[in-house]
């Protein structure tokens, strides 16, 4: 059952155009909402995150965009340079009853970016 | 530096056969975390630490066991593994818990024939 999901594999962006990544949720119990840039070979790197109670973040040339309603965030790069080529993971932590899972930590099957020159 | 460092990076080994992989953080970070990424799954979550002494399962934790004796060390032991743990792994920690950002180790590849 896939809690998170990025349902595009791969996008291709020309240099300087916005680029948009989705992502898809299905527990309500999720509460923050984080995106990680991986390159090959490489550890992923945190990019942007959001908490639920916020509809936008953001940081620099990225954004995040959350529509709880619709159980949907989005990850917009603006202006795409050829560097930001990398797969992009959402990610999602979820609040449970209690308060004792703020370790769990859910994430989407990736989208690869590819930003042509 | 802060790091986190992962060993080995690359290892190959048999059905049965127990090991360990290590996972050391210089940033006297509470939280830890292990996660394997396989292609068109994404990373999912083993095992997560929220300090020493304090242990509990990711989305997939069947297969493998953690410990977390001191606060710098996080290491992640298959007592007899299988070709369907064949992945890649990482080791990751955060200063508090998996809503802030999160610093992953370089990753380690492990096939088991």
């Amino acid at each position: 059952d896939q809690q998170v999901k990025q349902n595009s594999p791969s996008l291709s962006v020309q240099e300087g155009r916005i680029s948009i990544l989705n992502c898809d949720y299905t527990n309500s119990m999720f509460d923050y909402f984080l995106w990680y840039k991986k390159y090959p070979a490489e550890g992923p790197t945190f990019l942007i995150s959001i908490s639920s109670i916020k509809d936008k973040n953001e940081d620099g040339r990225f954004t995040v965009f959350l529509n709880k309603s619709a159980k949907h965030l989005s990850l917009h790069i603006v202006p795409s340079q050829p560097g930001d080529s990398a797969v992009y993971f959402c990610a999602a932590r979820a609040l449970f009853a209690g308060g004792t899972s703020y370790g769990k930590l859910t994430f989407g099957q990736g989208t690869i970016l590819t930003v042509h020159p | 530096e802060a790091q986190v460092t992962q060993n080995p990076r690359y290892l190959i080994t048999v059905t049965g056969k127990k090991l360990t992989v290590t996972c050391s953080q210089n940033m006297n970070h509470e939280y830890m975390s292990w996660y394997r990424q396989d292609p068109g799954l994404g990373l999912r979550q083993i095992y997560y630490s929220m300090n020493v002494e304090a242990t509990d399962k990711g989305d997939v934790p069947e297969g493998y066991k953690v410990s977390r004796k001191e606060k710098r060390n996080f290491p992640l032991i298959l007592e007899s593994p299988s070709p369907n743990q064949t992945s890649l792994y990482f080791c990751a920690s955060s200063p508090r818990g998996a809503s802030h950002e999160q610093y992953f180790g370089p990753g380690t590849r492990l096939t088991v024939t």
